[in-house]
């Protein structure tokens, strides 16, 4: 079955304490991307990458980093996690750039106390 | 910058009914239009897409959207709602590699 698969689909944590929040895809796809989700905002875009070894910041991308080294695999690691960046996380991924659609996993819901 | 505008927050509708979803965007070129659909609790779906070619199409669950060049908008519609769909849309612009999506539109359904 094709998916996007991320990891945790929760947590909570404390202000300061590094986490990653994993991502992997199983359809072979060269973009790869992350969004936030908060009330009345919409998704933003965080970071994406157009293939491995290729990042590029999207429109909120302070306080967080990716990583791409193999194809199936998009981490997202934030190194001192604040309280502003409680939200809910989507990974997502598409065939090539933005002229194609993305499929998305499931969320993360991160809460930083 | 690219924006996406969905005028509507939340939307009421009495299944049967019809419905319509408005999306406006800011964009210099034609660019790649997407309406997606996320129920509580789920990832975002695709419900449709629009790339060139003929500005009306077809997307899955009934739903079509037509792309209007000169008023900006994507408007997402279906001529019988369902109580199923009763969810959170959101149409997005993708556009030198990056995407960018409105605020979303909450949709009820009273039965």
């Amino acid at each position: 079955e094709a998916q996007v698969t991320q990891n945790p689909r929760y947590l909570i944590t404390v202000t300061g304490k590094k986490l990653t929040v994993t991502c992997s895809q199983n359809m072979n796809h060269e973009y790869m991307s992350w969004y936030r989700q908060d009330p009345g905002l919409g998704l933003r875009q965080i970071y994406y990458s157009m293939n491995v070894e290729v990042t590029d910041k999207g429109d909120v991308p302070e306080g967080y980093k990716v990583s791409r080294k193999e194809k199936r695999n998009f981490p997202l690691i934030l190194e001192s996690p604040s309280p502003n960046q409680t939200s809910l996380y989507f990974c997502a991924s598409g065939d090539r750039g933005s002229n194609q659609p993305q499929h998305f996993g499931d969320g993360t819901r991160l809460s930083i106390l | 910058a690219q924006s996406v505008t969905q005028p509507d927050i939340h939307i009421t509708v009495s299944e049967g009914a019809s419905l319509e979803l408005r999306c406006n965007y800011s964009y210099g070129a034609t660019p790649y239009l997407f309406w997606y659909v996320q129920s509580p609790g789920q990832g975002l779906q695709l419900l449709l897409k629009y790339f060139s070619g003929d500005t009306l199409v077809q997307g899955i669950k009934g739903f079509e959207a037509e792309f209007k060049r000169s008023q900006s908008s994507f408007n997402l519609r279906k001529p019988s709602v369902h109580w199923s769909d009763a969810a959170e849309y959101f149409c997005a612009v993708g556009a030198s590699n990056q995407f960018y999506f409105g605020t979303g539109t909450s949709l009820t359904v009273i039965p």
